[in-house]
């Protein structure tokens, strides 16, 4: 069974500095795109990122809001892939969804999902 | 705002049927794929419709999902009341290489 799990959420200050998990299991994670969705409280779905799979070099792309301040690596010997971001601010603050394709050919169409990490960016 | 532009809401009566519409652009909706995804209230997103038309194993053919130009339409027949949630769509943008989304629409079954 495929599964994807965040974690490192919580409480951080604004400028300060996070870093998620997303462990994943039931997969050959190196084959797979995996990437990172966010969505604020009450408001909508806000990509945050993406890396590519061993195939593609791992390469990665990043919203325009985090751009910057954000890096996302990977340790397939894990499976998992880590977000890290800094400069944090209030808009940060949502819950970070680990995603992957549902099917390699779509890795953009998100059939599986973590059950989200809480990020809160106050002082 | 989304770049990828939905209804705020849109409601109807059980066992009806209702379209949401999602509009975009040559560099996302026309040339890539759409998504559609359900959000249930507390849940995480659920992949309804992917690759313009195709359900994913489980997801009952009374969801369908259709494209045309630089718009997609998210079609619920037989309505019911657990269908009430927020629906978003999805695409690959291929000019700012990301992913976009629609700001969601929140049916009402009535």
């Amino acid at each position: 069974e495929v599964q994807v799990v965040e974690s490192g959420g919580g409480l951080v200050q604004p400028g300060g500095s996070l870093r998620l998990s997303c462990t994943a299991s039931g997969f050959t994670f190196s084959d797979h795109y995996i990437d990172w969705v966010r969505q604020a409280p009450g408001k909508g779905l806000e990509w945050v990122g993406r890396s590519r799979n061993k195939t593609k070099s791992y390469t990665t792309d990043y919203a325009a809001s985090v751009k910057g301040r954000i890096t996302l690596s990977r340790d397939d010997s894990k499976n998992s892939l880590y977000l890290h971001l800094n400069s944090l601010k209030s808009d940060d603050t949502a819950v970070y969804y680990c995603v992957r394709g549902a099917y390699s050919d779509y890795p953009s169409s998100y059939g599986y999902w973590g059950q989200g990490t809480l990020v809160t960016v106050s002082s | 705002q989304s770049v990828l532009t939905q209804p705020p809401s849109v409601s109807a009566a059980p066992g009806q049927k209702v379209t949401i519409s999602c509009s975009g652009s040559s560099s996302n909706i026309a040339n890539h794929y759409v998504s559609w995804y359900q959000q249930l209230p507390g849940a995480a997103p659920k992949l309804l419709i992917y690759a313009d038309n195709k359900r994913p194993s489980g997801i009952p053919d009374r969801f369908s999902g259709s494209k045309s130009g630089t718009s997609a339409t998210l079609g619920i027949t037989g309505l019911q009341t657990g269908d009430e949630a927020d629906y978003y769509c999805g695409s690959w943008d291929g000019s700012l290489n990301i992913v976009l989304f629609g700001g969601g629409t929140t049916l009402t079954v009535l």
